[in-house]
C-alpha cells in the first residue's frame, strides 16, 4: 500500500522555466511534508518542508504547496537550473514517526 | 560536523549469505533510521531505532534487522540474502525522529 505516491516518474523542463513536481498521499494522520533532492551515487539531501497547518511554504526558488483537502502537495522551482537535475522525493510522517517516501520523479533541466 | 557515515560504500555478495552494513549517525543524533531504495519502488523504510530501542518497522521480513549501541551507532544485517535485496541501502540519522532527517551516502549492495 503506497501512502506517498509520485505519479510522475519523470520531467523535463527548459532553463528558466518553472518545475512542477507533484505528490498525493492517502493517510489523514501525516502532518509534515518534505521533499529530498537526490543525485545518483549520494543520499538524498532536505530540500524544504512544510506542516500541514500551513498551505505554503517559499525558500528561495523552491516553493511547496498543500491542499490537505486533496491530500496533494508541489513542489514549484523557478526558474529551474541545469544544476536542479535531480532525482527528487517528497515525504511525509506522522505521529509514527515513520518517514514515508514516494517513489521519486526524475527531473531534467535542459539548457 | 561530520555527516552520515556509512560503511562500506559497496559490496557484493552471494546468494545465501548474510551482510553486516555500518552507519555512524551526525553527533548528538540519537535516532537512525534504514531505507531501501530499488529502481521504480523510491525509498522503502526498513526500520528505525532510537536510544538502542527500535522504535518503528517497516514491511520487510525478519532476514532483515538491526541494532544499535549506545554510542548511536547503528548497524543493519540482512541474512540469507537472496538477488532482490541488491539495491542502495540508506541511513539517516536526526535528533528528533520526525524532523530533519540527515542521510548518508548510502551502501550498494550487490547480490549475485
Amino acid at each position: 500500500d503506497q501512502q506517498v505516491k509520485q505519479n510522475s516518474p519523470s520531467l523535463s523542463v527548459q532553463e528558466g522555466r518553472i518545475s512542477i513536481l507533484n505528490c498525493d498521499y492517502t493517510n489523514s494522520m501525516f502532518d509534515y511534508f518534505l521533499w529530498y533532492k537526490k543525485y545518483p551515487a549520494e543520499g538524498p539531501t532536505f530540500l524544504i518542508s512544510i506542516s500541514s497547518i500551513k498551505d505554503k511554504n517559499e525558500d528561495g526558488r523552491f516553493t511547496v504547496f498543500l491542499n490537505k483537502s486533496a491530500k496533494h502537495l508541489s513542489l514549484h522551482i523557478v526558474p529551474s537550473q541545469p544544476g536542479d537535475s535531480a532525482v527528487y522525493f517528497c515525504a511525509a510522517t506522522g505521529n509514527t514517526g515513520k518517514l514515508i517516501f514516494g517513489q521519486g520523479t526524475t527531473l531534467q533541466v535542459k539548457p | 560536523k561530520a555527516g552520515v557515515t556509512q560503511t562500506p560504500r559497496y559490496l557484493i555478495k552471494t546468494r545465501g549469505q548474510q551482510v553486516t552494513l555500518s552507519c555512524s549517525p551526525i553527533s548528538g543524533h540519537r535516532s537512525v533510521s534504514w531505507y531501501q531504495q530499488t529502481p521504480g519502488q523510491g525509498l522503502q523504510f526498513l526500520f528505525e531505532y532510537f536510544s538502542e530501542t527500535q522504535r518503528n518497522k517497516g514491511n520487510f521480513p525478519g532476514r532483515f534487522s538491526g541494532r544499535q549501541f549506545s554510542n548511536s551507532r547503528s548497524e543493519m544485517n540482512v541474512s540469507t540474502l537472496e538477488l532482490g535485496d541488491s539495491a542502495l541501502y540508506l541511513c539517516a540519522s536526526s535528533s528528533d525522529s520526525n524532523y530533519g532527517y540527515t542521510f548518508g551516502s548510502g551502501t550498494r549492495l550487490t547480490v549475485v
